[in-house]
């Protein structure tokens, strides 16, 4: 329906182990943000690539990094998972790198579980 | 404080009641504001805009108060099918870093 896609849809990973978290934006779409939202939380704000370069991060580690790609493919890797990781991890896409919340379309999303 | 506050509820209604859920909002600078619903386990979804005049779509009614940072939305006529999260969200200076609050549950019941 959004045109925005996400892989995997589900995943368990152990503590300690690395993810990566992929994302297909709309054809056009240059600027994708990622938000990771916790059981019985609002979705928070990780960081946001416009362009292929990071363009404003939230209150999260280093071991949260991302990638944007010129097909307009991105992606989130975290490094060193925790238990608290576990999180559905929604991205985002849009274009312009300013941008109004009315024209931003969410994917489905990643279940990730960390053991 | 949190950026975005809200009730999480849950807020617990016969269908065809009217339902209000409130949200404040701490940083004056914000820029545009919106609903977005979100179903159990799926991605959200904008619901609507809100701006400072008031908007309605159908049943529904978003509010905004820039001098009180707060904003509302006003459910009438509920529906079964309006049983979801709601998630006021904040976006400051029209980056796409959307704040969200925690969201407010709602359960219509026939």
């Amino acid at each position: 329906e959004t045109g925005v896609t996400q892989s995997p849809t589900h995943l368990i990973k152990t503590r300690g182990q690395q993810v990566t978290l992929r994302c297909s934006s709309q054809s056009g779409h240059n600027t994708v943000s990622w938000y990771q939202q916790a059981l019985g939380q609002g979705p928070q704000f990780i960081f946001q690539y416009y362009r292929e370069e990071e363009n404003g991060r939230g209150n999260f580690p280093p071991r949260f990094s991302g990638l944007q790609f010129p097909n307009y493919s991105s992606e989130l890797n975290v490094n060193a998972l925790e238990l608290d990781d576990s999180a559905l991890y929604l991205c985002a896409s849009t274009f312009g790198g300013e941008i109004a919340g009315n024209t931003i379309y969410f994917g489905e999303g990643s279940w990730l579980t960390v053991v | 404080r949190k950026e975005v506050e809200q009730d999480p509820g849950p807020f617990n209604v016969p269908e065809g009641a009217t339902v209000a859920f409130n949200c404040t909002y701490s940083n004056s600078a914000s820029q545009s504001f919106f609903w977005y619903r979100q179903d159990c386990r799926k991605e959200p979804k904008l619901l609507m805009s809100v701006y400072s005049s008031g908007n309605e779509d159908g049943r529904f009614t978003a509010q905004l108060n820039r001098a009180s940072q707060y904003i509302s939305l006003l459910i009438r006529d509920s529906k079964l099918s309006d049983s979801a999260t709601y998630l006021c969200v904040v976006n400051w200076g029209n980056t796409g870093k959307l704040i969200f609050g925690q969201g407010t549950t709602l359960q219509v019941k026939p």
